[in-house]
Formats: structure tokens, sequence, C-alpha cells
């Protein structure tokens, strides 16, 4: 078990370019959650998954935003038409269910997003 | 709404000093309480957390909290500081009467250890 995985760990855009990260969660959790943080704040939940349902969105996620997880598995965020109010820390994390919410989760290193 | 309030962003003590970090939280209820650890550059680990029973937690890395519903309060301590605990500490609440699992944040408290 390797963890929370998560590339590109930092990814560099041009204003207006679209981009995708992708996370690989824990393989035996279900569960799998994104949440973005700004320089000096705490994350903010932006959308969670259980298997490949797509059950809760922010509104923090634009419809410039799509997260998918299509086998249950792995997950894509994608930015399209990026600004520069995207740039921030994509967190990924993942849980059961059974041990969700009460237990905490797992997060990955995270994707840092600059956008210039 | 939810909210949680980290009162504190910048704390410098002297390694081998007492530690408390602060926290409160708004709710309605008592919610599931997290305490997260983040070095630069990664990702959150998980260093204790409440649920229910003993409102005194022990955690990873010597680390303790106490919840207090009177004060809703949640915050963290150490006896004794280590120089490799210098990082950045969240709080964070979970609803129990959801299923989702999803964490209201605070916005940190950074935390410098001098040698």
């Amino acid at each position: 078990d390797t963890g929370v995985s998560q590339n590109p760990r930092h990814k560099i855009t041009k204003r207006g370019q679209n981009v995708t990260f992708r996370c690989d969660p824990i393989s035996e959790h279900n569960r799998l959650y994104w949440y973005r943080q700004t320089l000096g704040q705490g994350p903010e939940f932006l959308t969670y998954f259980q298997n490949e349902a797509q059950l809760e969105k922010s509104r923090l996620l634009s419809d410039r935003f799509s997260a998918e997880r299509p086998k249950g598995s792995f997950s894509t965020l994608e930015i399209q038409r990026t600004e520069q109010g995207d740039s921030a820390m994509y967190l990924c994390a993942s849980s059961d269910s059974f041990m969700a919410p009460h237990y905490g989760y797992t997060f990955g290193s995270g994707t840092r997003l600059t956008v210039v | 709404a939810q909210s949680v309030t980290q009162p504190d962003i910048h704390i410098t003590v002297s390694e081998g000093a007492s530690l408390e970090l602060r926290c409160n939280y708004s709710y309605g209820a008592t919610p599931y309480l997290f305490w997260y650890v983040q070095s630069p550059g990664q990702g959150l680990q998980l260093l204790l957390k409440y649920f229910s029973g003993d409102t005194l937690v022990q955690g990873i890395k010597g680390f303790e909290a106490e919840f207090k519903r009177s004060q809703s309060s949640f915050n963290l301590r150490k006896p004794s500081v280590h120089w490799s605990d210098a990082a950045e500490y969240f709080c964070a609440v979970g609803a129990r009467s959801s299923n989702t699992g999803k964490l209201i944040f605070g916005q940190g408290t950074t935390l410098q250890v001098k040698p």
C-alpha cells in the first residue's frame, strides 16, 4: 500500500489553458475526496465520490471544473480555461465508507497549480 | 453553519517547551473533531480525532487534545516540543448528521520551533 498518490506534484500553466490532475487512492478505499487549499488557508471541500458516483459538489466547483472517477478507482480533476484565481494546492484524500466520516481520511501530497 | 476558528495564525516556542494550539468550533451539536499536520509542500497527516467517549484523546507524535463541550473547543497540546514539530496545524470538524465525511478546516496555525 503506497498511500494516496497524486500526479503531477507541480503544474505551471498559462491562463486560459486546460489542466488535468490525477489521484490514485488507497486501493481498498471506496471514497475519494478533492479539496483545494490556497496560500495561508485551510483546505476547502470541492467534491467527493463513493465508488464511481459523484455524490456531492461544493459551490466552489464552478462549471469550469469537472471531476470523474470512471471505474471507482483513480480520479481526475480537470480545470478548463484556467484563471489566476485557480492557483492553489489541490488535495485528494480517500477513505473507506464504513470508517468515514468519523475516522478521518488519508491525504495525498497534493498537486500545486500555478496559473501565470 | 459549521465553522472552525484557530485564533493563532503563528506561534513560536522553544524546543523542549510545552505547546497548546487553540481551536474553537461552531456547530449545532457535537461534531467529529480532528487535528491534522502539514509539512511544507506536503499533504495533511492525521494527528488525532475525537468522535465519542473520553474527552482527552491521544494521538501520534506525543500529541493530545481535549474536547470541551462547554467551551466549544478542541485544543491540541504537547508537553515538550521537538524541532521536527515545526509545521502547519489544522483543526477540522465533520458533521455527525451527515455521512459524507466532508470536513470543515480552520485557517491553520504555523508552528515555529526555536533551538
